[in-house]
């Protein structure tokens, strides 16, 4: 699996887009890329995915560069509730090989009033 | 809720006990996953099961061994438990066989302590 690369935190203020990065230089063609999120200790919950194309749905949108190399998600209106460690993992979807899955150390965002 | 049930919720236990976990898959999935998550660390993949056969094997202490059982509910065995073992097990399903797909659904933990 390609490696991500995510800043270790960022704060936003409630009502304020979130904009949260994530670098995935090492991605191959067939990688999608993946964000879910931890609220404190929950069990984690998918937000979006996406191949190469901008994506949205009810949560959020994903922005990915035309050369696939960094991505971004976007929280439109952040509010208090999406205070969490949001991780960004690239992976083939539904590849059958065995292989050592790990979370990233992801990128705690504080929503703050 | 995500569908995924897990029992117990809450878990503590002395030093060289056994415990087991127990998953209960969204109705319909067939793939089941083990994570563990200790105190601010991030989620470690230990093993997944697919219909009843491992499918995928992390980091996975020789301690600990899963199954997953016809009705597809799984349960995860943790034995000769260390202080280190003390952590969240999160069970997460899938319709899909492969490792990751679209819709994994976790469950919402059991808070393991070892005491």
């Amino acid at each position: 699996d390609a490696k991500t690369t995510q800043p270790p935190s960022m704060d936003c203020a409630e009502g304020r887009a979130a904009n949260l990065p994530c670098n995935h230089s090492t991605i191959s063609g067939n990688e999608y890329v993946y964000w879910y999120r931890q609220i404190h200790s929950q069990g984690p919950q998918y937000i979006i995915h996406g191949l190469k194309n901008n994506e949205t749905n009810e949560m959020a949108s994903l922005i990915i560069t035309e050369d696939r190399k960094s991505s971004t998600l976007i929280l439109p209106h952040a509010t208090l509730r999406d205070t969490a460690v949001y991780y960004c993992i690239v992976r083939v979807p539904n590849h059958g090989t065995a292989s050592k899955l790990t979370f990233g150390t992801g990128t705690r965002l504080q929503v703050t009033l | 809720d995500s569908g995924v049930t897990q029992t117990p919720k809450h878990l503590i236990t002395a030093t060289g006990q056994r415990v087991t976990l127990r998953c209960s898959p969204r109705s319909g999935d067939l793939s089941v996953y083990w994570y563990q998550q200790s105190l601010d660390q991030g989620l470690q993949f230990l093993i997944q099961y697919y219909n009843g056969e491992e499918r995928a094997k992390g980091n996975i202490l020789e301690r600990f061994s899963a199954q997953q059982f016809p009705d597809l509910h799984s349960e995860l065995n943790l034995s000769s438990l260390e202080l280190g073992d003390s952590a969240l097990y999160f069970c997460a399903s899938s319709p899909l066989s492969g490792v990751w797909g679209t819709e994994a659904f976790f469950g919402q933990g059991t808070r393991l302590t070892v005491v």
